[in-house]
């Protein structure tokens, strides 16, 4: 039964789309996390939400816009993306310790 | 804002104890010192975390400097399943606003 869930696993999209990703926990975890890692496995963060509040944003565009509808989920949309969007997304929880990671979302925009 | 640096890459001879260094000399006095691993592009796993003290688990020990200005990852007997990125972590923040601020990582290779 897995902890922290993603999907998609993969997404292939266009320049320009909009796209999706979800994430589930089931840990009863209270914080949930969106990090991005580039090509070079930089592993970076980009939001976090306690208890559906959003906690942190780290001076991502404003095209990327998470949303949490209950503390169990946490989802990614991402708005007329670019190339530079292209990445593993992955999404992660915790209470006060150890940090979760879900098997991540490779997006590549063409 | 990274707040750790580590070397890009380390081999070590299966069986032989590995030894990754890690300097986070900005660290704050109640900021905690996380390591994880990523084999290949799976989700980052869990290895150990402490503050101020050694600690020691079923997978590793974690030697941290008394000025906690850097901090040691030991694998006892590293096999080749250890083959992965290891990332130093510093944890900022408070309890519900906890940011895991990784570093740039460390390639262990595992030679048999």
């Amino acid at each position: 039964d897995t902890a922290v869930s993603q999907t998609p696993k993969y997404l292939v999209t266009q320049m320009g789309n909009d796209k999706s990703i979800k994430c589930e926990q089931n840990l009863g975890h209270d914080t949930m996390y969106w990090y991005k890692q580039d090509s070079k496995k930089f592993l970076k963060i980009m939001f976090s939400y306690n208890n559906k509040e959003l906690i942190i944003n780290e001076t991502v565009p404003n095209r990327f816009s998470p949303k949490s509808p209950d503390k169990a989920h946490l989802n990614l949309h991402i708005n007329s993306l670019e190339l530079g969007d292209s990445a593993v997304y992955f999404c992660a929880s915790s209470t006060r310790g150890e940090l979760f990671f879900g098997e991540g979302s490779r997006l590549t925009v063409l | 804002d990274a707040k750790t640096t580590q070397p890009t890459s380390m081999d070590c001879a299966e069986g032989r104890a590995a030894n990754l260094p890690c300097n986070h000399s900005t660290i704050s006095g109640n900021e905690y010192v996380y390591w994880y691993r990523q084999i290949h592009s799976q989700g980052p796993q869990y290895i150990i975390h402490g503050l101020k003290n050694n600690e020691t688990n079923e997978m590793a020990s974690l030697i941290i400097t008394e000025d906690r200005k850097s901090s040691t990852l030991i694998l006892p007997h590293a096999t080749l399943r250890d083959t992965a990125v290891y990332y130093c972590i510093v944890r900022v923040g408070g309890s519900g606003t906890y940011k895991y601020i990784f570093g740039t990582g460390t390639r262990l290779k595992v030679l048999a």
